[in-house]
């Protein structure tokens, strides 16, 4: 089974700055990597699939990157609306798996 | 509109079973492969089982194998999943979610929750 670990498990930003969340594979996951955002009694939404391929409808602001057991995800410029939880998740032999979160608050 | 709507849920007793529906509407059904993935309160997201478009493809988490069946019934644009053998750890807001080519979930259900407790 493939563990993913999320870091930070929290971080701390105010709007308008950079945000930078990582995702580590237990073992290599090729590109097969996807980012999730969910905020409080909400379903989570997709915001990144195939390690670097934005979901429709996401705005350019998010952005994903590597390959293997490396991943992360870049908000460019945090919106108010970003703060929320981040999933990462990975299909590996027909199982997926989810990390355990970073949770994005404001300063 | 894609919209992904579960129901089913509710308050059962250790050891009992329920089984949870997801409608769909707004897309092909029968040509999308589905999951179901729940979140226990406060918790993570934890991927419980897929099925694949034609019903041919099942696929369990390990904790989760021998206790619930996925099924579908693409005539019905409906999703299922029978909870058995239920445990407290299983409390938690289970959703559908629709597989974009088995590399990740692109709409999902509002939820719905399943609290065991006697």
């Amino acid at each position: 089974e493939i563990v993913l670990t999320q870091s930070p498990a929290t971080l701390s930003l105010s709007p308008g700055e950079r945000a930078t969340l990582s995702c580590r594979a237990s073992q290599s996951v090729s590109n097969f990597l996807a980012w999730y955002q969910q905020k409080p009694g909400q379903a989570p939404r997709l915001l990144i699939y195939d390690a670097s391929n934005r979901a429709t409808g996401i705005p350019a602001r998010f952005s994903g990157s590597g390959s293997g057991t490396d991943f992360t995800l870049t908000i460019s410029s945090l919106e108010p609306e970003d703060f929320a939880v981040y999933y990462c998740q990975q299909r590996s032999n027909w199982l997926y798996s989810f990390g355990q979160g970073t949770k994005l608050e404001m300063k | 509109e894609v919209q992904l709507v579960e129901s089913g849920g509710g308050l059962v007793q250790p050891g009992g079973s329920l089984r949870l529906s997801c409608a769909a509407s707004g897309f092909t059904f029968s040509s999308y492969s589905m999951n179901w993935v729940r979140q226990a309160p406060g918790k993570g997201l934890e991927w419980v089982s897929y099925i694949s478009s034609s019903n041919s493809i099942i696929y369990y988490a390990d904790s989760m194998k021998g206790r619930f069946t996925i099924s579908r019934d693409n005539a019905k644009n409906s999703l299922f999943l029978q909870l058995n053998s239920l445990r407290a750890e299983d409390t938690a807001v289970y959703y559908c979610a629709r597989d974009i080519g088995e590399v990740a979930f692109d709409y999902w259900g509002q939820g719905t929750l399943v609290t065991v407790s006697s």
